[in-house]
């Protein structure tokens, strides 16, 4: 059974970079997954999709400023030149017969 | 552009009955599976159900299984979402969502309520 882990919490400061941590159980290293965006009081937005060997495509509207790597089990999304629209929660995404999400990421910019 | 809009939420009393409908547009619905989705105050996001582009396998969180039922209409462009023996803790604000390759979802909508 696959399992998504992230950390509860990250922070960095307005203009800094940070990157997002998503861990897959063993078993899945080589599963893709999906970032996804939730700001309070607004739908989940899709952010990207990031591959096994580390290759990512973003969504529509996405800002290169959001990119995506791997190493292993673990994926990860980076983002630069943080915003304070950035400020919200991230999860990451998977499928093991049925869909499979983190527990999500609550990033603060400072 | 992709467009995903839910309806059908609302106060419903506990073991009472709720059918959630999303309108999909901006793509060829037929050809994608679709899911739904649903955030509970304070909590994080918690998938409930998947059904297969054609409608032809469905799966189930073990949390709504044997209470909940996913199912599409191809020529409406509509996915619904049939709930029974509602619990409190089935409050939530409840999303569709599609899948791109290889079941990843990769559009939203904005969702609708149900209260419990």
């Amino acid at each position: 059974q696959l399992v998504l882990s992230q950390s509860p919490s990250a922070s960095a400061s307005l203009g800094a970079s940070v990157s997002l941590t998503c861990v897959l159980s063993n078993g899945h290293s080589r599963a893709a997954i999906t970032w996804h965006q939730k700001q309070p009081d607004k739908g989940p937005r899709y952010i990207m999709r990031v591959n096994s060997d580390g290759t990512h495509n973003r969504g529509d509207g996405i800002p290169d400023r959001f990119s995506g790597s791997s190493s292993g089990a673990e994926r990860y999304l980076t983002i630069s030149s943080l915003h304070s629209e950035d400020e919200a929660d991230y999860y990451c995404q998977s499928w093991d017969s049925g869909v499979v999400f983190g527990g999500g990421t609550k990033l603060t910019v400072l | 552009q992709v467009q995903l809009v839910e309806s059908g939420g609302g106060v419903v009393p506990p073991g009472g009955s709720q059918t959630l409908s999303c309108v999909a547009s901006g793509f060829t619905f037929s050809h994608f599976g679709m899911n739904w989705v649903r955030q509970a105050p304070g909590k994080g996001l918690e998938w409930v159900a998947f059904i297969r582009h054609d409608g032809s396998d469905q799966y189930y969180a073990d949390s709504v299984k044997g209470r909940v039922t996913i199912s599409r209409d191809n020529s409406r462009n509509t996915v619904y979402l049939q709930m029974n023996s509602l619990r409190p803790d089935d409050t939530a604000m409840y999303y569709c969502a599609k899948v791109g390759g290889g079941y990843r979802i990769d559009a939203w909508g904005q969702g609708t309520p149900v209260t419990v």
